[in-house]
């Protein structure tokens, strides 16, 4: 259980036309999803933190015009990029937020688990 | 500020020798701490989390970690390594305070495991 996909798992554009990227939760639901960029060789950095039926909260130089995120149901959040430009290049991975149990492991009230999706791949050329 | 910190970005091990990963984490109150590994272009799998009791985690494919609260560390751990851990290990965190972070993972900077044959 816990699935999260991503689609498409790879894209190459032109620079100048706009590409969405869907993150779905297959067999739960997600009332939070998060988005995340990662540059070769580097860490993921957090872009915004998509709740269904609101708007997306950005992170700090995150352009919101730039990478818009809807999150129209409990299993489907969508990263559009528009107008990309060869520096919007990179892997970006989506997560969704769910209430499971852990095998065991007493999870604290507090916290729900995320899951990752397997990542989409964007090249602008 | 909260921050994760893996000082080691790239280590090599041989196939069959033991391995340490060092995270060190920066917080007001004791994070929930996670280890993820990532596959050349894929995405994250857990490997294991610590949310509070016994410091000492075992996870998924032979990996277990440590918690020490005196060093804010969280290291990971295999006796014997496999060809088939060469992969980047990231180390995260989770403030356990539901009202900071909204639950934002922060993860450390990654590091990348070679494997010798």
């Amino acid at each position: 259980g816990a699935v999260v996909s991503q689609h498409p798992s790879r894209v190459i554009c032109k620079s100048g036309t706009s590409v969405k990227i869907e993150c779905r939760s297959l067999d739960f639901q997600a009332t939070t999803m998060f988005w995340y960029r990662q540059f070769p060789k580097q860490s993921l950095m957090l872009m915004a933190t998509s709740n269904e039926g609101s708007k997306a909260t950005y992170e700090q130089g995150v352009e919101k015009d730039k990478f818009l995120i809807n999150h129209a149901s409990l299993t489907l959040s969508t990263l559009t990029v528009t107008s990309a430009h060869p520096e919007d290049s990179s892997f970006y991975i989506c997560s969704a937020r769910a209430r499971t149990g852990t095998g065991g492991q007493r999870v604290p009230s507090s916290y729900n688990e995320q899951f990752f999706g397997p990542g989409t791949r964007l090249t602008v050329l | 500020a909260q921050s994760v910190t893996q000082p080691d970005i790239h280590i090599t091990v041989s196939e069959g020798a033991s391995l340490e990963l060092r995270c060190n984490y920066s917080y007001g109150a004791t994070p929930y701490l996670f280890w993820y590994v990532q596959s050349p272009g894929q995405g994250l799998q857990l490997l294991l989390k610590y949310f509070s009791g016994d410091t000492l985690v075992q996870g998924i494919k032979g990996f277990e970690a440590e918690f020490k609260r005196s060093q804010s560390s969280f290291n990971l751990r295999k006796p014997s390594v496999h060809w088939s851990d060469a992969a980047e290990y990231f180390c995260a965190a989770v403030s356990p305070l539901p009202f900071q972070g909204a639950q934002k993972l922060v993860f450390g900077q990654g590091t990348r495991l070679t494997i010798n044959p």
